[in-house]
């Protein structure tokens, strides 16, 4: 298995621009769920999905949408960069909703937006 | 609001020796406690958890004690090695893992 996956590594943006950031797992979890990260800052949820055609929002969904048309996909886009989106985004699967289900998380995909 | 702190924000210690890295959680609702573990430049990665009734939890050279009366949790790691460095994330959560709460972390130097 791959675990959780995320494209690209490394992007830089222009003021609104707009891009999809892409997350893929193999491990069949129905529970998938995108997280920014700023220095000094712990993670912030930005939206989750407890199965395909579910989403629903975190703690910090402003400027940020999702979709959830697979069990594997779970894509985030920015409709129109700005530099407070500046961030490292991380996105983690798990067996389901539960707390006490491990979270799996990809390397992180390094956003950065002029 | 729920908040999550930790004590120390950079933690150096040398090979060999033990680590504690302490959290302290303000929702008196949490029921579970997880521990994740972030090298540089990956994403994190989970450690061990512990449920609130419990104390304490053993894993391999790391434990997790939990006091609920004073709203703080460890992470112990025995023999601390190169390898342990990294950033250490506590996340309280009072069911569902959409309502974890992610502390700022602490970092773990380890010298040889």
């Amino acid at each position: 298995n791959a675990g959780v996956t995320q494209t690209p590594k490394f992007q830089v943006l222009k003021t609104g621009q707009s891009m999809t950031l892409q997350c893929a797992q193999d491990m069949n979890h129905e529970y998938m769920s995108w997280y920014r990260q700023d220095p000094g800052m712990g993670l912030r949820l930005i939206h989750y999905s407890v199965g395909a055609g579910i989403t629903d929002q975190g703690e910090v969904p402003n400027g940020y949408n999702v979709s959830r048309s697979t069990t594997e996909d779970f894509p985030l886009r920015l409709l129109s960069a700005a530099p407070s989106q500046t961030s490292v985004y991380f996105c983690a699967s798990s067996l389901d909703r539960g707390a006490q289900e491990t979270q799996y998380f990809g390397p992180g995909t390094r956003l950065l937006v002029l | 609001g729920e908040s999550v702190g930790l004590h120390l924000p950079t933690l150096s210690v040398q090979e060999g020796d033990n680590s504690i890295i302490n959290c302290a959680y303000s929702n008196s609702a949490s029921d579970y406690f997880i521990w994740y573990k972030q090298e540089s430049g990956k994403g994190p990665q989970f450690i061990i958890d512990i449920r609130s009734n419990m104390d304490k939890r053993q894993g391999q050279r790391v434990t997790v004690l939990l006091n609920k009366t004073v709203k703080h949790l460890s992470l112990q790691i025995a023999a601390t090695q190169p390898g342990d460095s990294a950033v250490y994330f506590c996340a309280p959560g009072p069911g569902g893992y959409n309502k974890l709460i992610f502390g700022a972390g602490t970092r773990l130097a380890v010298h040889p």
